[in-house]
């Protein structure tokens, strides 16, 4: 069974706090992704990663970075998380065929 | 103009219903075209995939792509409340090598008993 798996379900941070979202996928894709998944805005697309050490900026990439180290894990981190940053984040991997493969969600609450 | 464009809804019929979700897209070169399911508080999960216009059935789901109008349609038969979920459609850009996705913001859809 293909699995993409993100380290924790809810992170509560406070502001200023530098936040590290983990993401590990066990298909060999390439190609991986983070959203931010808000009520009436749908996904927005903040990084992906086409391979170890490349990234390209999604749509909402500021105040967030990503770490590609490994094939297997994509990390986003937020460098200075504020309250706006408050979100339900989700990681994607893509197939060759480009078929996505979601994690279960982290609700990331920014106090 | 956003590349795919969803009315979020939300929904809500009884149990038993035909259900019609849609979206409407601005690329022509889209070619292939998915639908997503998310259940509260998990990942979406693909439902369907097609490809070039026409039909494509499985089971209770339809889904119908006409490219002369870029529209596309999920519809589902004798609806259960277990359809109750957030419906995504979503369109891969294959002629990027990156293979990016773009979505729609999803249908909030619940079945009511």
């Amino acid at each position: 069974d293909v699995k993409v798996t993100q380290s924790s379900r809810y992170l509560v941070k406070r502001t200023g706090e530098k936040v590290f979202l983990e993401c590990v996928q066990d298909m060999d894709h390439e190609n991986m992704f983070w959203y931010r998944q808000d009520p009436g805005l749908g996904l927005r697309l903040i990084y992906f990663s086409y391979d170890v050490k490349m990234k390209e900026k999604g749509d909402i990439p500021e105040g967030y970075s990503v770490s590609r180290e490994k094939k297997e894990r994509f990390s986003l981190i937020l460098e200075s998380a504020s309250t706006n940053q408050t979100s339900m984040y989700l990681c994607a991997s893509i197939s060759v065929y480009t078929e996505a493969f979601f994690g279960q969600g982290t609700r990331l609450t920014v106090v | 103009q956003k590349e795919v464009e969803q009315d979020p809804g939300p929904l809500s019929v009884p149990e038993g219903a035909i259900v019609s979700l849609n979206c409407t897209y601005s690329n022509s070169a889209f070619q292939y075209f998915m639908w997503y399911r998310q259940y509260s508080r998990k990942g979406p999960e693909l439902l369907m995939y097609t490809y070039s216009s026409g039909n494509k059935e499985d089971g209770r789901f339809t889904a119908q792509v006409d490219k002369s109008s870029k529209y596309i349609s999920l519809f589902i038969r004798d609806s259960q409340p277990s359809d109750s979920a957030t419906y995504l459609c979503a369109m891969p850009d294959r002629g990027s090598t990156l293979g990016r996705l773009y979505f729609g913001r999803g249908t909030q859809l619940t079945v009511w008993p």
